[in-house]
């Protein structure tokens, strides 16, 4: 099946700093990324979606000035925690599609942030 | 809101015995998916199975099936044969308009041993 990959798998950074995560589509083109947000025990947040070579839409609530979005190439998006707080603390997914595949999504593995 | 509800947060189950996860959806839409998602203690989310609305027929695999209810909008999983390593979140989710999905809050099942 496809594949998904997420880098880092864990951060712990400095309070003020700014992270970035990737995720990348290995194997096929993801012309749709979505980034999503999980806390301990709890269910999946959207954060926004992402269209390869558009701006991110962003969900009600979610700060795109704090979680820049950039979706430049068909395998590639990146997700910049700006300013990072330990609030932000969290753990962040992806996922991808292809162009129209409305019942699949391939789930990147997460990855673990925390900010001190 | 468009939601997906999942009334059972926790659900236990003796290894090889049955257990059914509970789900209902709100949806305008006569055609979209439904899905149940595996999320393990690697939190690496496993799709589990999937279903069509407009297929009648439900959606089987291995010992994983579901009972879709589409007038009642409901969407139970049924685990046969119940394993060590089927102990996870499990998650509802249903695909809203083509956008994005909506995941239900989860349900965390202990297969007991």
């Amino acid at each position: 099946g496809a594949v998904v990959s997420q880098h880092p798998s864990r951060v712990i950074c400095k309070s003020g700093t700014s992270v970035k995560i990737e995720c990348r589509s290995l194997d096929f083109q993801a012309t749709t990324m979505f980034w999503y947000r999980q806390f301990p025990k709890q269910s999946l947040m959207l954060m926004a979606t992402s269209n390869e070579g558009s701006k991110a839409t962003y969900e009600q609530g979610v700060e795109k000035d704090k979680f820049l979005i950039n979706h430049a190439s068909l395998t590639l998006s990146t997700l910049t925690v700006t300013s990072a707080h330990p609030e932000d603390s969290s753990f962040y997914i992806c996922s991808a599609r292809d162009f129209g595949q409305r019942e699949t999504q391939y789930f990147g593995p997460g990855t673990r942030l925390l900010v001190l | 809101a468009q939601t997906v509800t999942q009334s059972q947060p926790e659900m236990s189950v003796q290894e090889a015995e049955t257990v059914t996860l509970s789900c209902t959806y709100d949806t305008s839409e006569s055609n979209y998916y439904l899905f149940w998602y595996k999320q393990p203690p690697s939190r690496q989310m496993i799709l589990v199975i999937r279903q069509e609305a407009y297929k009648q027929q439900n959606a089987t695999e291995n010992r994983f099936s579901v009972n879709f209810q589409k007038a009642a909008k409901s969407f139970s999983l049924k685990i046969s044969d119940s394993q060590l390593g089927d102990t996870a979140m499990y998650f509802c989710a249903r695909d809203n308009y083509g956008q994005n999905f909506v995941f239900g809050p989860g349900t965390r099942l202990s297969v007991l041993p």
